[in-house]
């Protein structure tokens, strides 16, 4: 079936770094890819999104570019903040139900 | 525009009592998703609707969990008995496929501890 691989966390990196969280899926036919962020206490928000390959979904500086061949989602950030603080989950959706297969998540700490 | 709504935001009680739990999606939508969240688990997709009719509710947990979409601004997870195992932070969320895009925006959860 579908599957959704993130890295594990916590990652912790101090203001203005270079931030990279891997996302690989599996999956038959040609699903959308999403990044949603979780603040503490709240629900998911979208982050960003893609539908189709090559395409780059991009919000708030974040980005993250649709590879069919390596069938990865990758989300970067050039520079991050303390505010970004959350969790990160990585998503796919099943074209014929749209059903969401979520990764588990990648908790990111930004140390001032 | 008003997002997903659930309510409560959070809910206290004791093993064994009925507790239920509401969802009013985004207006225009005509999917509906409900979740579980544990630090277990992770999130878990329960059961989700398509203009009110259930669609699939294979992650149901147990006969004790049921949900109901009576119409297309309001749904209900209801859970009979509860069990302290059901503890977690439930989402709501909804989508419209009326759009063609299968964006699902979620509400802001609701935290239950069962004692």
């Amino acid at each position: 079936g579908d599957s959704v691989t993130q890295m594990e966390g916590p990652v912790t990196l101090s203001e203005e770094a270079f931030l990279t969280i891997n996302c690989t899926y599996t999956a038959t036919g040609y699903p959308s890819l999403f990044w949603y962020v979780q603040y503490p206490g709240e629900g998911l928000q979208l982050l960003l999104k893609a539908t189709k390959a090559d395409d780059k979904g991009s919000n708030k500086g974040f980005e993250a570019t649709y590879r069919k061949e390596t069938t990865s989602f990758h989300l970067e950030k050039g520079s991050v903040q303390v505010s970004d603080s959350a969790v990160y989950f990585c998503a796919l959706s099943d074209r014929g139900t749209y059903k969401y297969i979520f990764g588990t998540g990648t908790r990111l700490k930004v140390l001032a | 525009d008003a997002g997903v709504i659930q309510s409560p935001r959070h809910e206290v009680t004791e093993m064994g009592q009925e507790v239920t739990l509401r969802c009013k999606p985004i207006s225009g939508h005509n999917s509906l998703f409900w979740y579980r969240q544990t630090m277990m688990r992770g999130l878990e997709l329960l059961i989700y609707f398509n203009n009110n009719v259930p669609i699939d509710d294979s992650g149901m947990p147990e006969d004790r969990f049921s949900a109901k979409m009576p119409n297309a601004s309001f749904s209900t997870l209801k859970i009979q008995p509860s069990e302290p195992r059901d503890s977690a932070v439930y989402f709501c969320a909804s989508s419209s496929l009326r759009a063609s895009t299968d964006t699902q925006y979620f509400g802001p959860g609701t935290r239950l501890t069962v004692l």
